[in-house]
């Protein structure tokens, strides 16, 4: 069954207006979680690492203030994209560290439209 | 330039064996990995391989490492229409709990 859940599963919203993404884990206490971002006919690109109780780390051109990430508890981690542009609408996915295997377990990712 | 490169796509006949080829950039990768992914879904791990490896079968999947040459293969036997989606090869260069670098993923097409 599913490890990592994501809300919502699609968005449409205005320009200008912010959205936010839920993110959590359903069976593991994870401390680290990944925040990715794909466009269409692109791979995934990592954009930061959500840390529980601390801030998170952006990854090289990624807007810290326009992609705002909490993790305030250990299974739920939020991405809410401010101030939303038609740029900004991509497929978002989650991920958090697998407790056992050296890998990772992903979300069902959210579709961000911006019109 | 990418750190992932992989085809875009691979058309094979029902019943043959598809093999999806994926080239990295960094000899410090320490996993590799391959994830599947349908239309409207999330990513699906299909296998990893550790970078000390230069093989690992898992049923119909074998995966091949030829780290010398930074090569790595996802071989798929007797290929079915389910086996019809978008490959990613993935690897991990970064010790601890680190983010993924992708590929641009393959698009697998099953010709009945």
């Amino acid at each position: 069954g599913a490890v990592v859940s994501q809300h919502p599963s699609w968005v449409i919203c205005k320009s200008g207006t912010s959205v936010k993404i839920e993110c959590r884990s359903l069976d593991f206490q994870a401390t680290t979680m990944f925040w990715y971002r794909q466009f269409p006919k692109q791979s995934l690109m990592l954009m930061a690492t959500s840390n529980e109780g601390s801030k998170a780390t952006y990854e090289q051109g990624v807007e810290k203030d326009k992609f705002l990430i909490n993790h305030a508890s250990l299974t739920l981690s939020t991405l809410t994209v401010t101030s939303a542009h038609p740029e900004d609408s991509s497929f978002y996915i989650c991920s958090h560290p697998a407790p056992r295997e050296d890998t990772q377990y992903f979300g069902p990712g959210t579709r961000l439209t911006v019109l | 330039g990418e750190d992932v490169e992989q085809s875009l796509f691979l058309s094979v006949r029902e019943g043959d064996s598809s093999v999806i080829n994926c080239t990295y950039t960094d000899s410090s990768s320490t996993y590799l990995y391959w994830y599947k992914q349908e239309p409207g879904a999330g990513l699906q791990l299909l296998t990893y391989i550790f970078s000390n490896m230069d093989m690992k079968q898992d049923q119909r999947l074998t995966v091949l490492l030829n780290k010398k040459d930074k090569h790595l293969s996802l071989r798929i036997a007797d290929t079915q229409t389910g086996d019809s989606a978008i490959y990613f090869c993935a690897e991990r260069t970064r010790g601890g709990a680190d983010g993924l670098t992708f590929g641009k993923g393959t698009h697998l097409i099953i010709q009945p």
